[in-house]
């Protein structure tokens, strides 16, 4: 089993749709969370990141933590086509050495 | 803006030869950098952490003499793939943090690799 596990997808959505990403993790062992969106050939790029459950919220983006069943979720509310992507969740893997465990990525189509 | 620059963004070389590739800190100092590696349509995976000052920690199953990193100041880490195969060929990805720890990680654009 991975220590996160992500939906590969693709997901695809009409223009307007609320998208819902989903990550699961088993080691409960430096809950610390980020959310990352990678356009094809580029880097990751840092949307969220979240230390505590619950929500958090930016713009159009809501990160969600639930620490007891190990659940975390990312939310886009009225999705743009340029929120095609992959969308990485990321997990700490240890302490103070900023290592992180990530998932495997979800594709995301946003049709106009 | 892009806080992390990696350079370049491409590259082909030939079966044997080696290629640097430089990542930098753009407005921050990092005493820690990573160095990743991604397969298409996979997630990234972790190769080695770059210490300023000291040896790189490898992860298991990455040949610290094949990937040689040498983090000589506290904004540049850069990474040598020697005597590159067809193999080698994945794109490589920096990061670093701001406030190092658990801060959140900035990601370079990459740097996809072809051997030929």
């Amino acid at each position: 089993q991975k220590e996160v596990e992500q939906d590969p997808g693709p997901l695809s959505v009409p223009e307007g749709a609320i998208v819902s990403l989903n990550c699961t993790y088993s080691n409960s062992a430096f809950q610390y969370f980020m959310w990352y969106r990678q356009y094809s050939r580029k880097g990751p790029e840092l949307l969220m990141y979240t230390y505590s459950s619950g929500n958090k919220e930016d713009g159009r983006f809501t990160a969600q933590v639930d620490k007891s069943s190990k659940y975390i979720s990312l939310f886009i509310r009225d999705s743009q086509p340029s929120d095609s992507a992959t969308y990485l969740c990321a997990k700490g893997g240890s302490s103070n050495t900023g290592k992180l465990i990530f998932g495997q990525g979800t594709t995301l189509q946003v049709k106009p | 803006g892009a806080v992390v620059s990696q350079h370049p963004s491409w590259v082909i070389c030939k079966s044997g030869t080696s290629v640097k590739i430089e990542c930098r800190s753009l407005d921050f100092q990092a005493t820690t950098m990573f160095w990743y590696r991604q397969f298409p349509k996979q997630s990234l995976m972790l190769m080695a952490t770059s210490n300023e000052g000291s040896k790189a920690t490898y992860e298991q199953g990455v040949e610290k003499d094949k990937f040689l990193i040498n983090h000589a100041s506290l904004t540049l880490s850069t990474l040598t793939v020697t005597s590159a195969h067809p193999e080698d060929s994945s794109f490589y990805i920096c990061s670093a943090s701001r406030q190092g720890g658990n801060s959140p990680l900035h990601f370079g654009n990459g740097t996809r690799l072809t051997v030929t």
